[in-house]
């Protein structure tokens, strides 16, 4: 069982609709990443979080401790934010990657 | 904050050679992880770089394949040794900037294919 795990694994939308992606870990957790990679493969850090919510934009990252979840919310999503988001755990000085969530918004 | 920068971004090899693979931080960094990200999978850690000693590698990886270089701060190299086709992945240099300091930072990448 991985550490990190991420639904849904594949997201299609149109344009302007709201999305959720969902993380689940099991470690402890000093911190939770959620990342942006593009095609390119380059990757973006969109949010680090230890606690409640952080917003920024269009995009908002919430987290509950006590559930050992995560929550990335897109509001009137956009072809360009189409790219793979990843949740990422920091446990002390180990870091642990969901596998990756793939949107594709649709003009 | 820290800005990464990667060279090459993209290559394709023959199998048998050997690619070095450079990153570059802005800043002083305390912390530098090279990871491997195999084609629809998740990133996986190679190796912490290590200022001024061996990197200290991950369950899997060994130096004779993967030796990295560490000589200051601001600068690593991965080479990726005696390459097959297996090794087409994005290899992915990170930074964590100070101690207790748990955002990491990522760099662009480095796409290899191997043929």
């Amino acid at each position: 069982k991985n550490e990190v795990e991420q639904s849904p694994q594949n997201l299609t939308a149109q344009e302007g609709e709201f999305i959720t992606i969902n993380c689940s870990y099991s470690v402890g957790i000093s911190a939770l990443h959620w990342l942006q990679q593009h095609p390119g493969g380059g990757i973006v850090s969109l949010f680090m979080l230890s606690s409640g919510k952080k917003k920024h934009g269009r995009l908002i990252a919430t987290i509950n401790i006590q559930e050992k979840h995560s929550s990335l919310h897109i509001t009137a999503s956009h072809p360009r934010d189409s790219a793979v988001y990843i949740c990422a755990v920091g446990s002390g000085n180990q870091f642990y990657f969901g596998t990756g969530t793939s949107l594709t918004v649709i003009p | 904050s820290a800005v990464i920068s990667q060279k090459p971004s993209r290559d394709i090899c023959q199998r048998g050679t050997s690619l070095t693979i450079q990153c570059q931080v802005d800043s002083q960094v305390t912390m530098m992880f090279w990871y491997r990200q195999q084609p629809g999978q998740s990133l996986t850690l190679i190796a912490t770089a290590n200022q001024g000693s061996e990197a200290t590698y991950e369950s899997g990886f060994v130096i004779d394949k993967f030796p990295i270089s560490r000589p200051n701060l601001t600068f690593s190299t991965l080479t990726v040794s005696n390459m097959s086709p297996e090794d087409s992945s994005i290899y992915l240099c990170s930074v964590i900037p100070g101690q207790g300091v748990y955002e990491q930072y990522f760099g662009p990448g480095t796409r290899l294919t191997v043929t």
